[in-house]
């Protein structure tokens, strides 16, 4: 079974561009979660969805967002990029119930000049 | 809020040598323990888990054993390799919320490097 892929692998940005990534979960899971790792922070949660809803949330700023589509893959769009969102970003899938596991992607990695 | 302590490193042994990483944590409630594992240039990969107090959660040669009454959770290897050079994460997920959603919690991660 094909793991969790994601797009591109790499970009550059500029400050106050946008970007949008994408990520596609392990057939036959509906839950897909965002983390953003920085040598700084850490790992840190950005969201979770599940059937196209959003039902959890982290502590970032309203740029970020995010949706899921009727086949389970999922963008998270960054809008007026920071400096400071340079970042690994990660996706990881799950089938959504109760004691499974998540499964994270190789992720995106963004440079913001 | 919940929260996952490690020592963070770096750690450095040599090959065939025992390893102990340290991981303690706090949360409300049952929450699963994972390890996760992070080689250079690549993703999370799940190195093991557990679900409840006194589960054992064990692969490829590393073990931790969920402790409940010292809310720890610690990694171990009685033999390394320079293959299990990597990055390693502990990790909570923070119960089960409504509607069933989970996040994981980590730790700060511990580099670890084998050398020959």
């Amino acid at each position: 079974k094909a793991g969790v892929t994601q797009t591109p692998r790499y970009l550059i940005k500029t400050r106050g561009q946008q970007v949008t990534l994408s990520c596609s979960p392990i057939s036959g899971h509906r839950s897909v979660s965002w983390y953003q790792q920085t040598p700084g922070q850490g790992l840190q949660f950005l969201f979770e969805y599940f059937s196209e809803t959003q039902r959890n949330k982290g502590n970032f700023p309203g740029r970020f967002s995010g949706r899921q589509f009727s086949n389970s893959r999922s963008e998270m769009n960054v809008s007026t990029l920071e400096l400071g969102d340079s970042a690994l970003y990660l996706c990881a899938s799950r089938t959504g119930t109760s004691t499974d596991t998540q499964y994270f992607g190789p992720g995106t990695r963004l440079t913001v000049l | 809020g919940n929260s996952v302590t490690q020592m963070e490193g770096p750690v450095t042994l040599s090959e065939e040598a025992f390893l102990t990483i340290n991981c303690t944590y706090t949360a409300t409630g049952y929450p699963s323990l994972f390890w996760y594992v992070q080689y250079p240039g690549e993703g999370l990969q799940l190195l093991l888990k557990a679900t409840k107090a006194d589960d054992k959660g064990s692969n490829k040669g590393f073990e931790a054993t969920y402790r409940k009454e010292t809310t720890s959770f610690h990694l171990e290897k009685g033999s390394v390799q320079v293959s299990d050079s990597a990055v390693y994460f502990c990790a909570l997920s923070d119960g089960r919320r409504q509607g069933g959603s989970e996040k994981l919690v980590f730790g700060k991660g511990t580099k670890l490097t084998v050398n020959p």
